[in-house]
Protein backbone atom coordinates (compact mmCIF):
# COMPACT_ATOMS: atom_id res chain seq x y z
CA UNK A 1 0.00 0.00 0.00
CA UNK A 2 1.28 3.56 -0.34
CA UNK A 3 1.80 6.01 1.94
CA UNK A 4 2.94 9.81 2.52
CA UNK A 5 4.28 11.41 5.85
CA UNK A 6 4.82 15.21 6.59
CA UNK A 7 6.96 14.83 9.66
CA UNK A 8 6.27 18.37 10.68
CA UNK A 9 3.05 19.72 11.35
CA UNK A 10 3.91 23.48 11.30
CA UNK A 11 7.02 25.17 9.46
CA UNK A 12 7.77 28.85 10.68
CA UNK A 13 10.04 30.32 8.44
CA UNK A 14 11.43 34.59 8.41
CA UNK A 15 10.50 36.27 4.98
CA UNK A 16 13.46 36.13 2.78
CA UNK A 17 14.74 32.97 4.50
CA UNK A 18 15.22 29.80 2.36
CA UNK A 19 12.13 27.18 3.39
CA UNK A 20 11.79 23.28 3.24
CA UNK A 21 8.62 21.40 3.91
CA UNK A 22 9.34 17.35 4.29
CA UNK A 23 7.99 14.79 2.70
CA UNK A 24 8.81 10.97 2.26
CA UNK A 25 6.88 7.91 0.96
CA UNK A 26 6.53 4.33 0.54
CA UNK A 27 5.61 2.87 -2.68
CA UNK A 28 5.39 -0.81 -4.21
CA UNK A 29 6.75 0.53 -7.53
CA UNK A 30 7.73 3.55 -9.15
CA UNK A 31 6.44 6.61 -7.30
CA UNK A 32 4.56 9.72 -8.90
CA UNK A 33 4.75 12.75 -6.85
CA UNK A 34 2.53 15.71 -6.26
CA UNK A 35 2.65 19.02 -4.29
CA UNK A 36 -0.28 20.87 -3.47
CA UNK A 37 -1.04 24.13 -1.41
CA UNK A 38 -3.88 25.13 0.13
CA UNK A 39 -4.20 29.23 0.93
CA UNK A 40 -7.82 29.64 3.40
CA UNK A 41 -11.07 28.38 2.85
CA UNK A 42 -9.93 27.55 -1.01
CA UNK A 43 -9.49 24.33 -3.15
CA UNK A 44 -6.17 22.95 -3.43
CA UNK A 45 -3.95 24.11 -6.10
CA UNK A 46 -0.76 21.96 -8.13
CA UNK A 47 2.44 23.22 -7.79
CA UNK A 48 4.64 20.51 -9.16
CA UNK A 49 4.84 16.78 -9.85
CA UNK A 50 7.78 14.48 -10.02
CA UNK A 51 7.05 11.64 -12.86
CA UNK A 52 10.91 10.75 -13.93
CA UNK A 53 13.86 12.11 -15.21
CA UNK A 54 15.73 15.10 -13.25
CA UNK A 55 15.77 14.29 -9.65
CA UNK A 56 15.15 18.49 -9.13
CA UNK A 57 11.46 19.39 -10.27
CA UNK A 58 10.74 23.25 -10.84
CA UNK A 59 7.04 24.26 -10.18
CA UNK A 60 4.83 27.13 -10.07
CA UNK A 61 5.77 30.39 -7.59
CA UNK A 62 9.32 30.16 -7.05
CA UNK A 63 8.89 26.35 -5.88
CA UNK A 64 11.05 23.60 -6.34
CA UNK A 65 11.42 20.12 -5.25
CA UNK A 66 14.17 17.30 -4.84
CA UNK A 67 12.91 13.72 -5.56
CA UNK A 68 15.83 11.66 -3.30
CA UNK A 69 14.96 7.64 -3.75
CA UNK A 70 17.44 6.05 -1.39
CA UNK A 71 15.81 8.51 1.24
CA UNK A 72 12.29 7.71 -0.01
CA UNK A 73 11.91 11.32 -0.10
CA UNK A 74 10.28 14.73 -2.00
CA UNK A 75 11.21 17.79 0.04
CA UNK A 76 9.25 20.70 -1.35
CA UNK A 77 12.05 23.73 -1.32
CA UNK A 78 11.99 27.70 -2.28
CA UNK A 79 15.04 30.08 -1.76
CA UNK A 80 12.97 33.24 -0.48
CA UNK A 81 9.97 32.84 1.29
CA UNK A 82 7.21 35.37 1.17
CA UNK A 83 4.20 36.24 3.53
CA UNK A 84 2.14 35.52 0.46
CA UNK A 85 3.36 31.50 0.81
CA UNK A 86 1.60 31.47 3.80
CA UNK A 87 -0.71 28.13 3.35
CA UNK A 88 -1.18 24.75 3.98
CA UNK A 89 1.11 22.15 1.88
CA UNK A 90 -0.28 18.92 0.98
CA UNK A 91 1.89 16.07 -0.67
CA UNK A 92 0.94 13.03 -2.61
CA UNK A 93 1.97 9.85 -4.21
CA UNK A 94 0.82 7.70 -6.35
CA UNK A 95 1.90 4.07 -7.07
CA UNK A 96 2.81 2.60 -10.30
CA UNK A 97 1.95 -0.59 -9.21
CA UNK A 98 -0.95 -1.92 -8.14
CA UNK A 99 -4.75 -2.14 -8.36
CA UNK A 100 -4.90 1.06 -6.62
CA UNK A 101 -2.37 2.99 -9.05
CA UNK A 102 -5.30 5.79 -10.09
CA UNK A 103 -5.71 6.42 -6.15
CA UNK A 104 -3.77 9.46 -5.03
CA UNK A 105 -2.38 9.19 -1.45
CA UNK A 106 -2.19 12.11 0.70
CA UNK A 107 -0.04 13.59 3.58
CA UNK A 108 -1.62 15.25 6.67
CA UNK A 109 0.03 18.67 5.74
CA UNK A 110 2.28 21.01 6.76
CA UNK A 111 1.11 24.60 7.42
CA UNK A 112 3.71 26.74 6.82
CA UNK A 113 3.87 30.36 8.28
CA UNK A 114 6.01 33.25 6.87
CA UNK A 115 6.61 35.49 9.83
CA UNK A 116 7.64 39.12 8.07
CA UNK B 1 -13.32 26.94 -18.88
CA UNK B 2 -15.11 26.47 -15.55
CA UNK B 3 -12.48 23.41 -14.33
CA UNK B 4 -14.05 21.27 -11.66
CA UNK B 5 -17.42 23.37 -10.21
CA UNK B 6 -18.87 22.04 -6.86
CA UNK B 7 -22.38 23.31 -5.65
CA UNK B 8 -23.14 23.85 -2.96
CA UNK B 9 -20.14 25.72 -1.41
CA UNK B 10 -21.98 25.22 2.12
CA UNK B 11 -24.44 22.97 3.69
CA UNK B 12 -26.07 21.92 7.38
CA UNK B 13 -28.05 19.33 7.76
CA UNK B 14 -29.84 17.48 10.70
CA UNK B 15 -28.80 14.01 10.99
CA UNK B 16 -30.87 11.42 9.11
CA UNK B 17 -31.35 14.04 6.03
CA UNK B 18 -30.04 12.78 2.65
CA UNK B 19 -28.34 15.28 -0.19
CA UNK B 20 -26.38 15.09 -3.11
CA UNK B 21 -22.96 17.40 -3.60
CA UNK B 22 -22.66 18.20 -7.11
CA UNK B 23 -19.22 18.34 -8.89
CA UNK B 24 -18.89 19.15 -12.92
CA UNK B 25 -15.67 19.25 -14.35
CA UNK B 26 -15.66 20.97 -18.39
CA UNK B 27 -11.91 19.26 -19.28
CA UNK B 28 -13.24 16.02 -20.99
CA UNK B 29 -11.48 14.79 -17.99
CA UNK B 30 -12.54 10.52 -17.38
CA UNK B 31 -10.74 10.41 -13.82
CA UNK B 32 -12.94 12.14 -11.30
CA UNK B 33 -12.48 11.37 -7.15
CA UNK B 34 -14.46 12.97 -4.21
CA UNK B 35 -11.90 13.46 -0.86
CA UNK B 36 -12.90 14.62 2.08
CA UNK B 37 -10.73 16.57 4.48
CA UNK B 38 -10.80 16.93 8.24
CA UNK B 39 -8.20 19.14 10.23
CA UNK B 40 -5.22 16.74 10.87
CA UNK B 41 -6.61 14.08 8.54
CA UNK B 42 -5.43 15.53 5.25
CA UNK B 43 -7.39 14.27 2.38
CA UNK B 44 -8.70 11.19 1.87
CA UNK B 45 -10.48 9.18 -0.80
CA UNK B 46 -14.32 8.35 -0.44
CA UNK B 47 -14.57 7.19 -4.19
CA UNK B 48 -13.44 7.51 -7.45
CA UNK B 49 -14.46 7.09 -11.47
CA UNK B 50 -12.28 5.92 -14.04
CA UNK B 51 -14.97 6.78 -16.49
CA UNK B 52 -18.81 7.12 -17.25
CA UNK B 53 -20.24 4.05 -15.42
CA UNK B 54 -17.00 3.13 -13.47
CA UNK B 55 -17.35 3.82 -10.23
CA UNK B 56 -15.16 2.31 -7.22
CA UNK B 57 -14.45 2.56 -3.52
CA UNK B 58 -11.77 4.31 -1.63
CA UNK B 59 -10.39 4.54 1.58
CA UNK B 60 -13.66 5.39 3.60
CA UNK B 61 -16.56 4.72 1.16
CA UNK B 62 -18.69 3.87 3.89
CA UNK B 63 -22.24 6.25 4.21
CA UNK B 64 -21.64 7.71 0.87
CA UNK B 65 -23.01 6.66 -2.75
CA UNK B 66 -21.51 8.01 -6.21
CA UNK B 67 -22.91 7.08 -9.80
CA UNK B 68 -21.24 8.50 -13.05
CA UNK B 69 -23.71 8.39 -16.34
CA UNK B 70 -21.75 11.20 -18.07
CA UNK B 71 -18.02 12.27 -18.54
CA UNK B 72 -19.11 15.42 -17.09
CA UNK B 73 -20.66 14.95 -13.81
CA UNK B 74 -19.81 12.56 -10.59
CA UNK B 75 -22.60 13.72 -7.52
CA UNK B 76 -21.89 12.23 -4.52
CA UNK B 77 -24.72 10.79 -2.13
CA UNK B 78 -25.33 11.34 1.40
CA UNK B 79 -28.20 8.56 1.89
CA UNK B 80 -28.79 9.05 5.97
CA UNK B 81 -26.22 12.21 7.20
CA UNK B 82 -24.55 11.63 10.29
CA UNK B 83 -22.45 14.11 12.38
CA UNK B 84 -19.13 11.88 11.64
CA UNK B 85 -19.60 13.10 8.25
CA UNK B 86 -19.40 16.88 9.29
CA UNK B 87 -16.26 18.06 6.75
CA UNK B 88 -15.25 19.73 3.64
CA UNK B 89 -15.17 17.69 0.55
CA UNK B 90 -13.51 18.49 -2.61
CA UNK B 91 -14.37 16.88 -6.10
CA UNK B 92 -10.92 16.42 -8.51
CA UNK B 93 -10.58 15.03 -12.00
CA UNK B 94 -7.58 14.39 -14.41
CA UNK B 95 -7.30 13.00 -17.62
CA UNK B 96 -6.66 8.93 -17.69
CA UNK B 97 -2.92 8.13 -16.40
CA UNK B 98 -1.26 7.52 -13.48
CA UNK B 99 1.11 10.74 -13.88
CA UNK B 100 -1.66 12.84 -14.82
CA UNK B 101 -2.05 16.01 -12.37
CA UNK B 102 -5.43 15.86 -10.18
CA UNK B 103 -7.49 19.46 -10.31
CA UNK B 104 -9.49 20.28 -7.60
CA UNK B 105 -13.04 22.38 -7.40
CA UNK B 106 -13.31 24.71 -4.83
CA UNK B 107 -15.08 22.38 -1.91
CA UNK B 108 -18.11 22.22 -0.27
CA UNK B 109 -18.37 22.69 3.60
CA UNK B 110 -20.92 20.48 5.24
CA UNK B 111 -22.12 20.67 8.80
CA UNK B 112 -24.24 18.03 9.88
CA UNK B 113 -26.30 18.79 13.49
Amino acid sequence: AQSVAQPEDQVNVAEGNPLTVKCTYSVSGNPYLFWYVQYPNRGLQFLLKYITGDNLVKGSYGFEAEFNKSQTSFHLKKPSALVSDSALYFCAVRDSQGAGSYQLTFGKGTKLSVIP
Amino acid sequence: NAGVTQTPKFQVLKTGQSMTLQCAQDMNHEYMSWYRQDPGMGLRLIHYSVGAGITDQGEVPNGYNVSRSTTEDFPLRLLSAAPSQTSVYFCASSSRGVFETQYFGPGTRLLVL
